[in-house]
């Protein structure tokens, strides 16, 4: 069973489109991330949900959405796609609260913008 | 403020030979370290990581890093390198607060020549 899945893998799409990428993970965890990869190999952190509250929103655009329905889900929605949004998106889950553990990573969503 | 720099962008051994890949932190408080490695196309996979007590760490696929307090220091080695090594590794500090928050070094390439 694969701890963190998120889905697609690769995502083609043109400019000025809505596009959405799923995380699921079955950790049990009770914070979940976004990270972005640029071109550069640069990992940031875009997101952090905590039992499906924002914990951290490290200033994206508010074209990019996360929605959590429940702790075991973080999907992403981006609005109105741009070029510079082309990149590499992570998803991860941890145990934040009482008694941190080690992130679990996604194996990523290629996102291509055309 | 909070930050890791990875000194080496690219570092390339023979294999068999030994490796050591350099990470310097700047955190507040004790720091959580880990090392998390990149295949090609791939997500990322903890190698190891140092919560607290005994500062060298074993990991997976044979490698080793040691904390070093006094030099804000978390260097990855491993004695002798396999061509299946070859990989992008990242340094994380973290998490911050209650948030679970990494902070990722801009990684090393690692090339291994047969």
């Amino acid at each position: 069973d694969t701890a963190v899945s998120q889905t697609p893998k690769y995502l083609v799409t043109q400019m000025g489109n809505d596009k959405s990428i799923k995380c699921e993970q079955n950790l049990g965890h009770d914070t979940m991330y976004w990270y972005k990869q640029d071109s550069k190999k640069f990992l940031k952190i875009m997101f952090s949900y905590n039992n499906k509250e924002l914990i951290i929103n490290e200033t994206v655009p508010n074209r990019f959405s996360p929605k959590s329905p429940d702790k075991a889900h973080l999907n992403l929605h981006i609005n109105s796609l741009e070029l510079g949004d082309s990149a590499v998106y992570f998803c991860a889950s941890s145990q934040a609260q009482g008694g941190y553990t080690e992130a679990f990573f996604g194996q990523g969503t290629r996102l291509t913008v055309v | 403020a909070q930050s890791v720099t990875q000194p080496d962008i690219h570092i390339t051994v023979s294999e068999g030979a030994s490796l050591e890949l350099r990470c310097n932190y700047s955190y507040g408080a004790t720091p959580y370290l880990f090392w998390y490695v990149q295949s090609p196309g791939q997500g990322l996979q903890l190698l190891l990581k140092y919560f607290s007590g005994d500062t060298l760490v074993q990991g997976i696929k044979g490698f080793e890093a040691e904390f070093k307090r006094s030099q804000s220091s978390f260097n990855l080695r491993k004695p002798s390198v396999h061509w299946s090594d070859a990989a992008e590794y990242f340094c994380a500090v973290g998490p911050s607060g209650n948030t679970g928050k990494l902070i990722f070094g801009q990684g090393t390439t690692l090339q291994v020549k047969p």
